[in-house]
């Protein structure tokens, strides 16, 4: 069955690093996400991407964020500088926007970063 | 700016039981609505998703009801078993956006 992969599978890294969490979305799909869960709290919307554009953002995607696709397979997040609140699972999900309208989501297992 | 809402953050029910999840939305241009299950470490996985045109979507054991007048929806497990203890997300999409949002979720625990 395809699924989303995500690396690294957790993270550590200082206040102010950069990191760039990666994900290989099902090769069909048009639509991607990201998605985050602080520990114990819901999983929130980061930003939705289609046709090498950023289709949605919510108000956390601020300027520290963004997000591509590199080499038209891997899409890409990155923190420019990374604050301790930033600390969470993060999740990238794609959606085939052409498929069976099940409206499903496939999310891959999820990168944690931790903030020291 | 809470749009999809579910207000119980845990439920317990026994094995062989009916298990009960219920959600709330504000939004009425959601066009579609899903429910996922999570457990601990891994991203969430998809169970069962429903059309607002329909009132309800059956597979096996899991019941999706949607009641577009209140803007509720619920998710129905019968029988309950250990295995389906898990965080149950509910989530809301606008096809003419397709950004879904998630609730706050749901810790199912099915006691054997």
């Amino acid at each position: 069955e395809p699924e989303v992969t995500q690396t690294p599978s957790h993270q550590v890294t200082q206040m102010g690093q950069e990191v760039i969490l990666r994900c290989v979305p099902i090769s069909n799909h048009l639509y991607f996400y990201w998605y985050r869960q602080i520990l114990g709290q819901k999983v929130e919307f980061l930003v939705s991407f289609y046709n090498n554009e950023i289709s949605e953002k919510s108000e956390i995607f601020d300027d520290q964020f963004s997000v591509e696709r590199p080499d038209g397979s891997n899409f890409t997040l990155k923190i420019r500088s990374t604050k301790l609140e930033d600390s969470a699972m993060y999740f990238c999900a794609t959606f085939d926007i052409r498929g069976p309208n099940t409206g499903e989501l496939f999310f891959g297992e999820g990168s944690r970063l931790t903030v020291l | 700016d809470q749009q999809v809402k579910q207000n119980s953050p845990s439920l317990s029910v026994q094995e062989g039981r009916i298990s009960i999840l219920n959600c709330d939305y504000t939004n009425s241009m959601f066009d579609y609505f899903l429910w996922y299950k999570k457990y601990p470490a891994e991203g969430p996985t998809f169970l069962i998703s429903i059309s607002s045109i329909k009132d309800k979507n059956e597979d096996g054991r899991f019941t999706v009801f949607l009641n577009k007048s209140a803007k509720h929806l619920s998710l129905h497990i019968v029988p309950s078993q250990p295995g389906d203890s898990a965080v149950y997300f509910c989530a809301a999409t606008d096809s003419g956006t397709y950004k879904y949002i998630f609730g706050t979720g749901t810790r199912l625990k099915v006691l054997a």
